[in-house]
C-alpha cells in the first residue's frame, strides 16, 4: 500500500485561480513529519515545507498554504492566486520513526496564463 | 555557493559503458543519498551514508556503486550502463539519518542520464 498518496496526477488551472494538491499519508506512527517539495520545468527538488505530527495549526508563507489534519490523514496544500511560476510537478512526503523517506508520486501543476 | 552539487547535469553515453556522477555538500550534513526518478517522476531511493557508511541499499543492481571518500561527498559509479538506467538521478543530503526523522532532506540539481 501506498503510504503517501496523491491522487490528482495532473492538474491545469487558469492564472490567478486558487488550487489545492491533495496528500493523503498512512502511518501508524504517533510521531512523523510530512513535507511537501515542489519540481519546476527545470528539475531540481526544492524543499517548501517541513510539518511534524503535533503541530496541526495551518501554515501560511505569501501565497502558499498548508492544512494539516490528522483526523483524515491529510496535509494538503493550496496555492492562492496562482503564477505561471508555480508550474511544477509537487511531492508529498511522509517521514516516520526508524524508517526512510516515503514520497508520493506527485502532482503536475500547470498555470494557464 | 550550492549546497548540494552534483556533476555532470546532464550525461548522454552509449550502452555498455562506465560512467560516474559526483556530489558534494557543503551544509555540514551527516548523511547523503542517491535517488533515481523515472520517467513517471516517481523517486525511488537508492543508497544513503551516514558518516561514510553505508546504511541503506536499496534493491540496486550491483552495477551500481556509491562510494563516500568522505561525509561531504557521495559519488555514484555505474558499470556497463543499460538503456533502462536512462533517468534523472538526485544526490541529497540530511543533518542526520533516515532513522531519526523530521530531518529535511535537501537535493541536487539533478543529473539526466542517457544511455544510447
Amino acid at each position: 500500500a501506498q503510504k503517501v498518496t496523491q491522487a490528482q496526477t495532473e492538474i491545469s488551472v487558469v492564472e490567478k485561480e486558487d488550487v489545492t494538491l491533495d496528500c493523503v499519508y498512512e502511518t501508524r506512527d504517533t510521531t512523523y513529519y510530512l513535507f511537501w517539495y515542489k519540481q519546476p520545468p527545470s528539475g531540481e527538488l526544492v524543499f517548501l515545507i517541513r510539518r511534524n505530527s503535533f503541530d496541526e495549526q495551518n501554515e501560511i508563507s505569501g501565497r502558499y498554504s498548508w492544512n494539516f489534519q490528522k483526523s483524515t490523514s491529510s496535509f494538503n496544500f493550496t496555492i492562492t492566486a496562482s503564477q505561471v511560476v508555480d508550474s511544477a510537478v509537487y511531492f508529498c512526503a511522509l517521514s516516520e520513526i526508524g524508517n526512510q523517506f516515503y514520497f508520493g508520486t506527485g502532482t503536475s501543476l500547470t498555470v494557464i496564463p | 555557493d550550492t549546497a548540494v552539487s552534483q556533476t555532470p547535469k546532464y550525461l548522454v553515453t552509449q550502452m555498455g559503458n562506465d560512467k560516474s556522477i559526483k556530489c558534494e555538500q557543503n551544509l555540514g550534513h551527516d548523511t547523503m543519498y542517491w535517488y533515481k526518478q523515472d520517467s513517471k517522476k516517481f523517486l525511488k531511493i537508492m543508497f544513503s551514508y551516514n558518516n561514510k557508511e553505508l546504511i541503506i541499499n536499496e534493491t540496486v543492481p550491483n552495477r551500481f556503486s556509491p562510494k563516500s571518500p568522505d561525509k561531504a561527498h557521495l559519488n555514484l559509479h555505474i558499470n556497463s550502463l543499460e538503456l533502462g538506467d536512462s533517468a534523472v538521478y538526485f544526490c541529497a543530503s540530511s543533518l542526520d539519518g533516515p532513522t531519526r526523522p523530521g530531518n529535511t532532506i535537501y537535493f541536487g540539481e539533478g543529473s539526466w542520464l542517457t544511455v544510447v
